[in-house]
């Protein structure tokens, strides 16, 4: 199946560790992003990567790293550095077919707790 | 500034009656205009789109949205809703000219369809 694989979807951080959640797609798309959503909340743009070996800081960077080695994959690491870690972070890719108006897809989340 | 805006956080519709979500958005060119749908503890799933032509879009699940350039205005609609309709949507746009694809997304609205 085409899609976008997040793992874990539930992770529990301890005080002062860095964590990495993984995101991998088959879709042979070109950019990829991650999001933050607190609950109730709309989603908050963290890093988006247009290509292999670039990438950008979204509206909440602090406290987050990635990087894209690979078109498939674009990991997240939280840092200690992120204070408030706990929430539903998102994963999504887009095509670069512009007729299609370049959709974003999303994968299922992953829940991170710090505990 | 571009910008979404979903006036209402939560709709209340009973089983059987036409739903609508308001969307206006703020772009300084043409939009592309999307909705999504997320279900509890899942990632967003694509609805549907305008990108160009007929300002009336169909998408997934019986779902329509008109696109309405006067008003700013892209709102989402269906004409019986169902009790499995109930979940978060949202809104977004992007600019057309924006060479950075970013999506602008709204707050979301929580859709309950009660039987």
């Amino acid at each position: 199946d085409g899609g976008i694989t997040q793992s874990p979807k539930y992770l529990f951080r301890k005080e002062g560790q860095n964590v990495t959640l993984s995101c991998e797609q088959n879709l042979n798309h070109d950019a990829m992003y991650w999001y933050r959503q607190d609950p109730g909340q709309g989603l908050r743009l963290i890093y988006y990567s247009q290509i292999v070996n670039d990438f950008q800081k979204g509206d909440i960077a602090e406290g987050y790293s990635v990087s894209r080695e690979k078109k498939e994959s674009f990991p997240l690491t939280v840092t200690s550095a992120q204070k408030n870690p706990t929430a539903f972070y998102l994963c999504a890719s887009r095509g670069r077919n512009r007729n299609s108006g370049n959709t974003i897809y999303f994968g299922e989340g992953s829940w991170l707790t710090v505990v | 500034a571009q910008s979404v805006a979903q006036p209402e956080d939560q709709v209340n519709v009973a089983e059987g009656n036409p739903l609508t979500v308001k969307c206006t958005y703020s772009v300084s060119g043409n939009p592309y205009l999307f909705w999504y749908v997320q279900y509890p503890n899942r990632g967003l799933q694509f609805l549907l789109k305008y990108i160009t032509g007929d300002n009336l879009v169909k998408g997934s699940y019986g779902f329509e949205a008109e696109f309405n350039k006067s008003q700013t205005s892209f709102h989402l609609k269906k004409p019986s809703a169902l009790v499995s309709d109930s979940a978060l949507y949202f809104c977004a746009v992007r600019d057309m000219e924006d060479s950075n694809y970013q999506l602008i997304w709204g707050a979301g609205t929580k859709l309950i369809i009660k039987p």
